[in-house]
């Protein structure tokens, strides 16, 4: 499985846009790069996926380089909100049908006023 | 998105009884099911992940026999906490994956189970 690394935790004033980054050097070629937010004590949140290049929704959006051993996400104007954790996946099939996900870190953003 | 209701949202129980907890896809047919363990402040932790019809696959350090995992149907899958002990007391949650053999498949997760073992 591809190993992820994240920042622990990110601070930023509100109005302002985030980036975290995450490191995932051993990413296999049928492996995805999800991005989910959790709040405390309720189940993650899916944010935004993507595979190569750049992929943009109402939320985030998602920069992952050509050679995918890292990725970005982008929040943009963060609010009060969107303090959270942020965990970032890399999964895919497995073979025989079955599907591998495992979540790292997480990094904890505190959004200020 | 699609929808994953987990049930109960929170439960107490007495150490040594066992508690099940239900994990189901309302609107999509899950082929995988997986099951997290989270404590406070904690990442999620991989328990075991489950395909429609066959035995679950229990991570390295959880006892397949504590954790009793049942994936009946490609809607339904179930966690049994047997024997429940106070270190058992956790935050676990359960995800369902869809679209089988697809590169871009997307987890969809419960609103997980608060579990306090008196």
């Amino acid at each position: 499985l591809a190993k992820t690394t994240q920042p622990i935790s990110m601070d930023s004033y509100e109005g302002q846009e985030v980036n975290i980054t995450c490191s995932h050097n051993n990413i296999a070629t049928n492996d995805y790069i999800t991005w989910y937010q959790q709040f405390p004590s309720q189940g993650p949140r899916f944010i935004i996926q993507g595979y190569k290049t750049k992929v943009t929704n109402e939320v985030a959006s998602l920069f992952i380089p050509a050679d995918r051993k890292s990725s970005t996400l982008s929040l943009p104007r963060v609010s009060l909100s969107d303090t959270a954790v942020y965990y970032c996946l890399v999964g895919g099939p497995s073979g025989a049908g079955s599907y591998q996900l495992t979540f790292g870190k997480g990094t904890k953003l505190s959004v200020i006023p | 998105g699609a929808v994953v209701s987990q049930h109960p949202s929170r439960v107490i129980c007495k150490s040594g009884t066992s508690v099940k907890i239900e994990c189901r896809s309302l609107d999509f047919q899950a082929t995988t099911m997986f099951w997290y363990r989270q404590f406070p402040k904690q990442s999620l932790m991989l328990m075991a992940t489950s395909n429609e019809g066959s035995k679950a696959t229990y991570e390295q350090g959880v006892e397949k026999d504590k954790f009793l995992i049942n994936h009946a149907s490609l809607t339904l899958s179930t966690l049994t906490v047997t024997s429940a002990h106070p270190e058992d007391s956790s935050f676990y949650i359960c995800s369902a994956v869809s679209g089988q053999g697809a590169l871009n498949t997307e987890a969809f997760f419960g609103q997980g189970t608060r579990l306090t073992v008196v």
